[in-house]
């Protein structure tokens, strides 16, 4: 499969704690995002990178929001001191240069208790 | 910001009739509009898009009609299917797509026997 994937699939976790989600994109899709989708509502655009560079980040991510792409390829995002509002399906998408299409990854469900 | 409005939130069709979804955006530079069908516990996948140059586009049983000057879009799914039962969502973004998709909260479709 060539798809997008995440790590881990679901993470449940306690209140305070840190966690990390792991993406690896599409080979070759030097464009990387990352979205938030709760119960009943549509993703929410959290960041975005081109290559290595993250060039954009919505009002949505807090200070205890950090993305990184240190290659160019794979992405991380930690959430530190988490909140039970912080409980969400985490998405991560990629697209090839020069193009619209973004696929997605099946995503990462992050329980806060 | 873009805003997109979707309507209805909840759609049942009879299987083998037509399914007709529709959506808003409020910024008009907006110019690139993608659909995405989301089963439970997957991620979003891109099933049809259309550029703000073009009025319509199909594909196969689906078809997807942009009318720029009124703002709006509809998916058009024709010989419904059990298989079509998911969410669908519209999304819109602007050239480059560093902002990400802004989508709308989605509709359920529901293809009865």
């Amino acid at each position: 499969d060539t798809g997008v994937s995440q790590d881990p699939r679901h993470k449940i976790t306690k209140r305070g704690q840190n966690v990390t989600f792991r993406c690896d994109p599409i080979s070759e899709h030097n464009r990387l995002y990352w979205y938030r989708q709760t119960l009943g509502q549509g993703p929410e655009f959290l960041t975005y990178f081109q290559n290595e560079a993250q060039l954009e980040k919505s009002r949505l991510l807090s200070d205890r929001f950090s993305a990184e792409r240190p290659k160019g390829s794979f992405s991380t995002l930690e959430i530190q001191r988490t909140e039970q509002g912080d409980s969400a399906m985490y998405l991560c998408a990629s697209s090839p240069s020069g193009r619209d299409e973004q696929f997605f990854g099946p995503g990462t469900r992050l329980t806060v208790l | 910001g873009e805003n997109v409005e979707q309507h209805p939130s909840t759609l049942s069709v009879q299987e083998g009739d037509s399914a007709v979804i529709k959506c808003t955006y409020s910024d008009s530079a907006s110019n690139y509009f993608p659909w995405y069908k989301q089963e439970l516990g997957k991620g979003p996948q891109l099933i049809i898009d259309i550029r703000s140059n073009v009025g319509e586009k199909k594909d196969q049983r689906i078809a997807v009609t942009l009318n720029k000057t009124a703002k709006h879009f509809s998916l058009h799914i024709t010989e419904t299917q059990p298989e079509d039962s998911a969410v669908y969502f519209c999304a819109a973004s602007d050239w480059g797509g560093a902002d990400g998709l802004t989508f709308g909260k989605g509709t359920h479709l529901i293809i009865q026997p």
